[in-house]
């Protein structure tokens, strides 16, 4: 597509459902990257993938979250018996190669935990 | 470790004035800059880089930023402000090639 893609828009859970957020990157890019912003603040990284690879997933807060991209295409990130602290807003972005100058995020998905 | 200080949390110009955005650095390495805008609602776009050519970085919509090593700056400056520039400004550096790391956050507001 024209652009990166992130669904659902908005998602609001209970404390302690499981979510799934879903990124569709823009065709080709091989680097795709998964960014939290809480309310207020600037994105904070959270996991890096390279095609397929999983290269970097330092900024992954607990066990809870967890990060795939079978394909090396769409990717699915996963938080398991979400806590309030969780809420933010999740960016999506993806890169035609290895470094940060071409990104393009995408609109986010706002999690709510209530 | 690499990090971004955006030295103002909220900036007010009035529409046709100047705008300055300050950002300081810290890196260990020659580090690639960049400013990114995010209006409400919408996805983080990017205004600007610099990524070790010219220091002097001219972006989209008239915002220019300059690369002072010795000052570990990177302001963003704009020389007219117009109303749709209202919006949240992140200054962002990236030391090994992936990940970005990202300020706090300059809200621009601009009144007519």
């Amino acid at each position: 597509g024209a652009g990166v893609s992130q669904s659902p828009r908005y998602k609001v859970a209970k404390r302690g459902q499981d979510v799934a957020l879903r990124c569709d990157p823009i065709s080709g890019h091989v680097s795709l990257f998964w960014y939290q912003q809480a309310l207020g603040q600037g994105p904070e990284f959270l996991t890096y993938f390279q095609n397929e690879a999983q290269l970097d997933k330092s900024g992954l807060p607990s066990d809870r979250f967890f990060a795939e991209r079978p394909e090396g295409s769409v990717s699915t990130l996963k938080i398991q018996r979400t806590q309030q602290e969780d809420s933010a807003v999740y960016l999506c972005a993806s890169s035609p190669d290895r470094g940060p100058g071409g990104y393009t995020f995408g609109s986010g998905t706002r999690l709510t935990v209530v | 470790a690499q990090s971004v200080t955006q030295l103002d949390s909220h900036v007010s110009v009035s529409e046709g004035t100047p705008v300055l955005l300050r950002c300081n650095y810290s890196s260990s390495y020659s580090p690639s800059l960049f400013w990114y805008v995010q209006h409400p609602n919408k996805g983080l776009q990017l205004l600007l880089k610099y990524t070790s050519a010219a220091t002097l970085v001219k972006g989209i919509n008239g915002f220019e930023a300059e690369f002072k090593k010795s000052e570990t700056s990177f302001h963003l400056t704009k020389p007219s402000a117009h109303m749709s520039d209202a919006a949240e400004y992140f200054c962002v550096v990236s030391e090994a090639g992936t990940a970005l790391i990202f300020g706090k956050g300059t809200t621009l507001s601009v009144s007519s």
